[in-house]
C-alpha cells in the first residue's frame, strides 16, 4: 500500500527535551512538508524539503529542526527552543507542480509535561 | 501575505444541506482545494477547483468559485453524521506551497 506514515501517534516528553518526530512515505514524491496544528489556527507550516539534501524554513520553524537524507523521510526534531511545542503535528508529501496535491500522514500529537 | 480565512463553526440537521466558505487574497491562485480532517487525523482531499473554474460538481459535493470576490464555497448535499469533521479550504500559490484556511467544524445532528 502507498501512502505517508508518521510515528508514534502520541508522544509526552518532559519540558527541556528535545523530541524527533518520525515521517516515511512510499510515494517517490520529491516534495514533503511539516505542518503544526493547533485549536482555531488551521495548519501552519514550519518545514519543506523539495529535494533530497535541501529544505526551507516555513512559517514558524523557530525551535524546530530537520534533515532530507533520503526521498522517503523526513523527520522533525522539536527542540528545547520551541517556547510551546504542546500540539498536533502533521507530515505531508507533494509530487509537485502544477497540480499541488499534498497527501497527509495520521499525525502526532506532542504533549510537553 | 496571502490569507485564508473561514468561519469557525456550522452546525445542520441531518439531511439539510451544508455551505462552508472561504475567502482568500491571493489572485494569483492557480488551485484551490477542499481538505477533510475527520477527529484525531491527517487530512484527506475531498476536491479542488481549477482557477479558470466557475463551478465543480462531484457527487453530493458543489464548489462554487467567484474569482472577482475572491470566494470559494464548498456544498455538500443530504449532510450525514459521517460528515462531521473540520473543513480546509486551501489554496496554491504557484510554488510548491499551499495556504490553509482556519478550518470549519461541521456538526452534523438528527
Amino acid at each position: 500500500d502507498g501512502g505517508i506514515t508518521q510515528s508514534p501517534k502520541y508522544l509526552f516528553r518532559k519540558e527541556g527535551q528535545n523530541v524527533t518526530l518520525s515521517c516515511e512515505q512510499n510515494l517517490n514524491h520529491d516534495a514533503m512538508y511539516w505542518y503544526r496544528q493547533d485549536p482555531g489556527q488551521g495548519l501552519r507550516l514550519i518545514y519543506y524539503s523539495q529535494i533530497v539534501n535541501d529544505f526551507q524554513k516555513g512559517d514558524i520553524a523557530e525551535g524546530y529542526s530537520v534533515s532530507r537524507e533520503k526521498k522517503e523521510s523526513f523527520p522533525l526534531t522539536v527542540t528545547s527552543a520551541q517556547k510551546n511545542p504542546t500540539a498536533f503535528y502533521l507530515c505531508a508529501s507533494q509530487m509537485g507542480s502544477p497540480y499541488n496535491e499534498q497527501f497527509f500522514g495520521p499525525g502526532t500529537r506532542l504533549t510537553v509535561l | 501575505g496571502e490569507d485564508v480565512e473561514q468561519s469557525l463553526f456550522l452546525s445542520v440537521r441531518e439531511g439539510d444541506s451544508s455551505v462552508i466558505n472561504c475567502t482568500y487574497t491571493d489572485s494569483s491562485s492557480t488551485y484551490l482545494y477542499w481538505y477533510k480532517q475527520e477527529p484525531g487525523a491527517g487530512l484527506q482531499l475531498l476536491t479542488y477547483i481549477f482557477s479558470n473554474m466557475d463551478m465543480k460538481q462531484d457527487q453530493r459535493l458543489t464548489v462554487l468559485l467567484n474569482k472577482k470576490d475572491k470566494h470559494l464555497s464548498l456544498r455538500i448535499a443530504d449532510t450525514q453524521t459521517g460528515d462531521s469533521a473540520i473543513y480546509f479550504c486551501a489554496e496554491s500559490d504557484n510554488t510548491d506551497k499551499l495556504i490553509f484556511g482556519t478550518g470549519t467544524r461541521l456538526q452534523v445532528f438528527p
